[in-house]
């Protein structure tokens, strides 16, 4: 199994540019997130989803759209890119069943707004 | 709201010495995870822990649950270079799915 995967590792954007940060897992998990890591702070929840075509905002969704068409992918877009949204982004999966508490995170998207 | 707190933020350590890293939740959770990450690296499990009173070790790492007083500890015996990292503590409810909350993290630095 390849676990959780995200693409790009690195991107460059200028403020106004639109892109799509792909993530997607092949472990058939139905719970995913994404979350974004600024410098010195733990992680903090941008969206997350419990199943295909279902999710629900978390902590800081502003700026933000996603997704859940399939199982394996859950894509976060980013509209109009602000220098805020300057961040390191991880997506992360779990499985739904009560007795499975494990994460997997990704290994991250370094973005840079400018 | 949930929240997390960790203290200290920075800990310099000396090899072969013990520590302490906390962390402290301010409502009723189901899950507390601790988590290693090195610099520009995703985030290493480390612990789960389920209930009140349970304790986990893996090599000089050990962590416990106090759900009456909020609070877990990750108490490191023994310091030594390779555990220099960030640790993160970070709690979710059952109900809400796959929602975590962080704590902002503890960075060690374990020196000779």
């Amino acid at each position: 199994n390849a676990g959780v995967t995200q693409t790009p590792k690195f991107q460059v954007l200028k403020t106004g540019q639109s892109m799509t940060l792909q993530c997607a897992q092949d472990m058939n998990h139905e719970y995913m997130s994404w979350y974004r890591q600024d410098p010195g702070m733990g992680l903090r929840l941008i969206h997350y989803s419990v199943g295909a075509g279902i999710t629900d905002q978390g902590e800081v969704p502003n700026g933000y759209n996603v997704s859940r068409s399939t199982t394996e992918d859950f894509p976060l877009r980013l509209l109009s890119a602000a220098p805020s949204q300057t961040s390191v982004y991880f997506c992360a999966s779990r499985q739904a069943a009560v007795f499975s508490y494990e994460q997997y995170f990704g290994p991250g998207t370094r973005l840079t707004v400018t | 709201e949930l929240k997390v707190e960790q203290n200290p933020l920075f800990l310099s350590m000396q090899e072969g010495k013990n520590y302490t890293i906390y962390c402290n939740y301010s409502t009723t959770s189901d899950r507390l995870y601790w988590y290693r990450q090195d610099p520009g690296k995703s985030l290493e499990s480390l612990f789960v822990l389920l209930s009140n009173g349970a304790v986990k070790q893996e090599g000089r790492l050990m962590a416990s649950l106090d759900t009456k007083a909020r609070l877990s500890t990750l108490h490191i015996t023994a310091a030594v270079h390779d555990l220099s990292a960030t640790y993160f503590c970070a709690v979710d409810i059952k109900a809400a799915g796959n929602k975590l909350t962080f704590g902002g993290g503890t960075r060690v630095l374990v020196k000779p």
